[in-house]
């Protein structure tokens, strides 16, 4: 099994419907990231957190929340979609030790009709 | 300014040759690290190889090997003998410093080079 798995993996929404995208891994990690994914513009960071009671923002956070249920659940939730979210989101998790890897869940590709 | 950089849109190559896959950095900080990423076209994000800023040698995994100049702030790729799998989207990331308080942990990507390996 993946050790970092992304729920959905694909999805289709509207104009101003909330949607939710779940990340979860089970390689024990205290930190986990989500990122975007644009055509020409590589990853950039839209939430990451330590552990559960630690959040920050990233370069891109505006239009998205998250939240960190437990040391293996991160969400991200897009509380009104616009056609410019559409992307592929990417979740990632690091040790926080030794040369912190990140290590990549499968994406979830989003188009925002 | 951009922390990571790529030049290279796109790159050729035939099989069985070398290819060396640019990178050039930006940070003030004296402790980073240096990673790349592969992204075929089924669109995973898989970890190639690391290079931390004070390791003394070049960073090897196999094929893969990072030509780590630090006074040039460089980390290029090299993929030796290149096979028609390595055909993908290629990712150099930086993370700066170490431990809590800041975006430690958070890593910079460059925006990618497009390989094309050719029989």
């Amino acid at each position: 099994d993946a050790d970092v798995t992304q729920t959905p993996r694909n999805r289709i929404t509207k104009t101003g419907k909330r949607i939710m995208l779940e990340c979860s891994q089970t390689k024990g990690h205290d930190r986990m990231y989500w990122y975007r994914q644009d055509p020409g513009l590589g990853l950039r960071l839209i939430y990451y957190s330590f552990d559960v009671k630690d959040i920050n923002k990233g370069e891109i956070s505006d239009g998205y929340s998250v939240s960190r249920q437990a040391q293996a659940k991160f969400s991200l939730s897009l509380e009104s979609a616009i056609p410019n979210q559409t992307a592929l989101y990417f979740c990632a998790t690091s040790a926080g030790t030794g040369q912190e890897t990140q290590y990549f869940g499968p994406g979830t590709r989003l188009l925002v009709l | 300014a951009q922390k990571i950089t790529q030049t290279q849109p796109g790159m050729f190559v035939q099989e069985k040759e070398a290819v060396t896959l640019d990178c050039t950095y930006d940070t003030s900080d004296p402790s980073y690290g240096l990673f790349w990423y592969k992204q075929p076209s089924s669109g995973e994000m898989i970890f190639l190889i690391y290079q931390g800023s004070y390791d003394q040698q070049n960073a090897t995994e196999g094929r893969y090997s990072l030509n780590f100049q630090k006074a040039r702030k460089s980390a290029n790729l090299v993929i030796s003998a290149s096979q028609l799998g390595d055909s993908a989207m290629y990712f150099c990331a930086m993370r700066e410093g170490r431990g809590r308080g800041s975006t430690l942990g958070r890593l910079y990507f460059g925006r990618g080079t497009q390989l094309t390996v050719w029989p």
